[in-house]
């Protein structure tokens, strides 16, 4: 069956270094893969969109890549600030359909 | 646009109640997703729409649940009767159509239910 897999474990880093999220998934070849942002008590907010022909995409402190052949994507944040703080989603897309599978999100929390 | 609408925000019903929870999509979105958020789980899509049809309703846990989307700006969730294992966030996404730019999903604010 088709799994999405994040680090359900807190990533807990200082202010100033770089953030670093991984995405994993399994038996599909997603099209484009999606980053969503969640804060406590709202809905996630869309962050970035990689497509599989994409190696890299970068947006301000914002860099995903996406490896095809480890079917995998890490998320990375330069100079991370305590507003970085959240829950980081990813959200391959696996299959033909348009419907949007999320990962169980990985929380962030970046100490001033 | 003032986004995706959901209501109400916060529902505390008894077990057993009928609970209507309230999507109203951003104008021009061809998809409607209904999406259970809990700590265990994990944000789970129930059902989605394309242009007001259901798509997949494949993730709807049990037939006290059911979703309707009778016209392009409004749908409902219904939970009947409901349990207390229903607690949870409810969120209402949408997003445009097939064009491969259009791919983002917008999503509401969120309907908490606690069941009793």
């Amino acid at each position: 069956s088709q799994k999405i897999e994040q680090n359900s474990e807190a990533l807990n880093i200082q202010e100033g270094k770089t953030a670093t999220l991984t995405c994993n998934y399994t038996n599909y070849s997603p099209a484009y893969l999606q980053w969503y942002r969640q804060d406590p008590g709202r809905g996630p907010v869309f962050l970035l969109l990689i497509r599989e022909n994409e190696k890299e995409k970068r947006k301000e402190r914002l860099k995903v890549t996406f490896d095809t052949t480890l079917k995998q994507s890490l998320f990375h944040i330069t100079a991370s600030q305590p507003a970085d703080s959240a829950t980081y989603l990813c959200a391959p897309r696996m299959d033909s359909s348009y419907k949007l599978i999320f990962g169980s999100g990985t929380r962030l929390l970046v100490r001033p | 646009d003032a986004g995706v609408i959901q209501s109400p925000r916060h529902e505390v019903t008894e077990m057993g109640q009928e609970v209507t929870l309230r999507c109203k999509p951003i104008s021009g979105h061809d998809y409607l997703f209904w999406y259970r958020q809990t700590m265990m789980r994990g944000l789970e899509l129930l059902i989605y729409f394309n242009n007001n049809v259901p798509i997949d309703d494949s993730g709807m846990p049990e037939d006290r649940f059911s979703a309707k989307m009778p016209n392009a700006s409004f749908s409902t969730l219904k939970i009947q009767p409901s349990e207390p294992r229903d607690s949870a966030v409810y969120f209402c996404a949408s997003r445009r159509g097939q064009g491969a730019k259009n791919t983002e999903a917008f999503f509401g604010q969120g309907t908490r239910l606690t069941v009793v």
